[in-house]
C-alpha cells in the first residue's frame, strides 16, 4: 500500500513556536498533498508537491519531499491558536486514487 | 460561494433503514468521491466517479451504492443500514486525478 502515515499522532506546542509533522509512505508516488481539518469540519487542501519537487512554500507553510526516503514534512512557522487542527497527508499515483493517512492532531496553546 | 454541499448534516437511522446522502458541487469538477471517516483511521474511500454516468468502487464499498446522473451531483445510498456504518461521511470533488480535493462539511450518521 502507498498509504501515508503521519508522525507524530499528536503534537502540542506553544503559540509562536514552529510545528513539524511528517508523512512516510511505502511505494513510489507521483504527488503528495497536505490537508487540514478543523474539528467538525471538512478537510481543506493546503499544498500539493510533485515527485520532481523538493520543497514548496505557501505563506507560513513549508512542505518538503524526499523521495529517496519516501517521506514528506509539513512545517508551520510561528504557529497560532487558529492552527489547531488535524493534518493529513495524501499520496497518489497517476490514475489511482489518493490515499489518506490517519493524521496528526496539532494543538497550539495560547 | 462555490464549493461542495452535503445534505443532510446529521441523521439517525435504525438498523435496516435506507437513506441517500446528496453531494452537490458547482465547480464543474469531473471527479467526485465519497469517504467515511472513523476515529483513528483517517479517511477511507467508499466509491468515486471520474465523470457523469460513471462510478467505481473504492476501498470500502460494501453496503453502499452510488449514482452520478448529473455532473454536479453524486449520491451515496445505504440500502440497509447497519451499526458498522455509523461514521462521518465526506464528499469531495476535484478537477482531475491530481487536483486538490474540495471537501464538503460532512454528514454525521448514527445507526442504532
Amino acid at each position: 500500500s502507498q498509504q501515508g502515515e503521519e508522525d507524530p499522532q499528536a503534537l502540542s506546542i506553544q503559540e509562536g513556536e514552529n510545528a513539524t509533522m511528517n508523512c512516510s509512505y511505502k511505494t513510489s508516488i507521483n504527488n503528495l498533498q497536505w490537508y487540514r481539518q478543523n474539528s467538525g469540519r471538512g478537510l481543506v487542501h493546503l499544498i500539493l508537491i510533485r515527485s520532481n519537487e523538493r520543497e514548496k512554500h505557501s505563506g507560513r507553510l513549508r512542505v518538503t519531499l524526499d523521495t529517496s526516503k519516501k517521506s514528506s514534512s509539513l512545517l508551520i512557522t510561528a504557529s497560532r491558536a487558529a492552527d489547531t487542527a488535524s493534518y493529513f497527508c495524501a499520496t497518489g499515483n497517476y490514475g489511482q486514487n489518493f490515499v489518506f493517512g490517519p493524521g496528526t492532531r496539532l494543538s497550539v496553546l495560547p | 460561494n462555490a464549493g461542495v454541499t452535503q445534505t443532510p448534516k446529521f441523521r439517525v437511522l435504525k438498523t435496516g433503514q435506507s437513506m441517500t446522502l446528496l453531494c452537490a458541487q458547482d465547480m464543474n469538477h469531473e471527479y467526485m468521491y465519497w469517504y467515511r471517516q472513523d476515529p483513528g483511521m483517517g479517511l477511507r474511500l467508499i466509491h468515486y466517479s471520474v465523470g457523469e454516468g460513471t462510478t467505481a468502487k473504492g476501498e470500502v464499498p460494501d453496503g453502499y451504492n452510488v449514482s452520478r446522473l448529473k455532473k454536479q451531483n453524486f449520491l451515496l445510498g445505504l440500502e440497509s443500514a447497519a451499526p458498522s456504518q455509523t461514521s462521518v461521511y465526506f464528499c469531495a470533488s476535484s478537477l482531475d486525478w491530481a487536483g486538490g480535493y474540495t471537501f464538503g462539511s460532512g454528514t454525521r450518521l448514527t445507526v442504532v
